[in-house]
């Protein structure tokens, strides 16, 4: 079962942050959180991930709670292209490493 | 960066024919490759993790005689979906994973539209 909850729709307008949330309350100390994009009839794409310090890269900013129980991630300037579903991920750390998505979260960025 | 393609990217099949999907690693070793099934509007869902030189692991409620996964080498996991039928059309994704550290990333490919008529 995937172990994280996400609104699923949101609407930003084009050139402002769009925060998107993630509940992970159930994440154990040594999972990590991952967040990848699918735009339409793509593969997903990588974002970011963090263990339990902010994060930054040159796509978005991944901010994760002191508790870890919940994390935002930002995409400081939002584009039409960035219209997308957007997916949380907390990664097993088993063996296999295998990812099991939720519903995602449907980003629409309007001009 | 790390590139995983797939092929081909959509087919169309008669029911009762296998098709078979592979999976690329371009510029990386992926000891670990995952088969993902996304239905139109829903999220996507594992099916199988697939490791080089063994057996694949499938999960729960996956027939692995319906969908046969190789990995024979480093870079190539193929599924075959067996004698296929209308309700197996879905968008198959892979996607590989380098073996270097906890923290590295699944990397997807495009997807294979699969059609069955």
């Amino acid at each position: 079962d995937a172990k994280t909850t996400q609104p699923p729709s949101m609407d930003c307008a084009e050139g402002r942050a769009a925060n998107l949330p993630c509940n992970h309350s159930t994440i154990s100390g040594n999972e990590y959180v991952y967040w990848y994009r699918q735009i339409h009839s793509q593969g997903p794409q990588y974002i970011i991930h963090g263990l339990k310090n902010n994060e930054t890269n040159e796509m978005a900013s991944l901010i994760i709670t002191e508790d870890r129980k919940s994390s935002t991630l930002i995409l400081p300037h939002a584009t039409l292209r960035d219209t997308a579903v957007y997916y949380c991920i907390v990664r097993s750390n088993s063996g296999t490493y295998k990812y099991i998505f939720g519903t995602g979260t449907r980003l629409k960025v309007l001009a | 960066g790390a590139v995983v393609s797939q092929h081909p990217s959509w087919v169309i099949c008669k029911s009762g024919t296998s098709v078979k999907i592979e999976c690329r690693s371009l510029d990386f070793q992926a000891t670990t490759m995952f088969w993902y099934r996304q239905f139109p509007k829903q999220s996507l869902m594992l099916m199988a993790t697939s490791n080089e030189g063994s057996k694949a692991t499938y999960e729960q409620g996956v027939e692995k005689d319906k969908f046969l996964i190789n990995h024979a080498s480093l870079t190539l996991s193929t599924l075959t979906v067996t004698s296929a039928h209308p309700e197996d059309s879905s968008f198959y994704i892979c996607s590989a994973r380098p073996p270097q550290g906890l923290q590295e990333t699944q990397y997807f490919g495009p997807g294979t539209r699969l059609l069955v008529l």
